[in-house]
């Protein structure tokens, strides 16, 4: 078991770019979650998969953003036409049933 | 509604001293919770959980944490704090009945000075 893995580590992109981010959760977790850090705050919840469907997505997750969990395994999390307040550590968590999440290292978005 | 309230946004202490990171927490039913760690750049290290039984859990690092049901509180302890300790702490509510989400507080950084 490796844990979480997230790539890429950082990524610093102009505004108005496509990015897309890939989680690697822990091979036995069927949940999957998406959260967004900014400076000085707490992770925000953006949306949570459980197998491959994606059961909930919060208000912060607007048009621009969509993620995907195909096969149940591996996440992707797309942002489309990318603005200055996209910049954030974007958070992969996994988790089985009740349980608690475990984090990967997260993305580093910086938009110019 | 869930929500999770740190109310001390900055703390420091001397490398030796002892610790308690407050953490209050809304939410309509029992609550899982949870303490994390978040060293600079890095993601989340989970330290203790709470789901049911003793109101004192054990933590790694030597932490740990009481739930005190009456005062919606989940406060984090720590005898003799290190310097290796200076990081962000956040609490967070596990609810189960609202799909499934974590609740996170806006965190507590620690610094530790010798």
């Amino acid at each position: 078991d490796t844990g979480v893995s997230q790539n890429p580590r950082h990524k610093i992109t102009k505004r108005g770019q496509n990015v897309t981010f890939r989680c690697d959760p822990i091979s036995e977790h069927n949940r999957l979650y998406w959260y967004r850090q900014t400076l000085g705050q707490g992770p925000e919840f953006l949306t949570y998969f459980q197998n491959e469907a994606q059961l909930e997505k919060s208000r912060l997750l607007s048009d621009r953003f969509s993620a995907e969990r195909p096969k149940g395994s591996f996440s992707t999390l797309e942002i489309q036409r990318t603005e200055q307040g996209d910049s954030a550590m974007y958070l992969c968590a996994s988790s089985t049933g009740q349980g608690e999440a475990f984090f990967g290292q997260g993305t580093r978005l910086t938009v110019v | 509604a869930q929500s999770v309230t740190q109310p001390d946004i900055h703390i420091t202490v001397s490398e030796g001293a002892s610790l308690e990171l407050r953490c209050n927490y809304s939410y309509g039913a029992t609550p899982y919770l949870f303490w994390y760690v978040q060293s600079p750049g890095q993601g989340l290290q989970l330290l203790l959980k709470y789901f049911s039984g003793d109101t004192l859990v054990q933590g790694i690092k030597g932490f740990e944490a009481e739930f005190k049901r009456s005062q919606s509180s989940f406060n984090l302890r720590k005898p003799s704090v290190h310097w290796s300790d200076a990081a962000e702490y956040f609490c967070a509510v596990g609810a189960w009945n609202t799909g499934n989400q974590f609740y996170f507080g806006t965190g507590t950084s620690l610094t530790v000075i010798p």
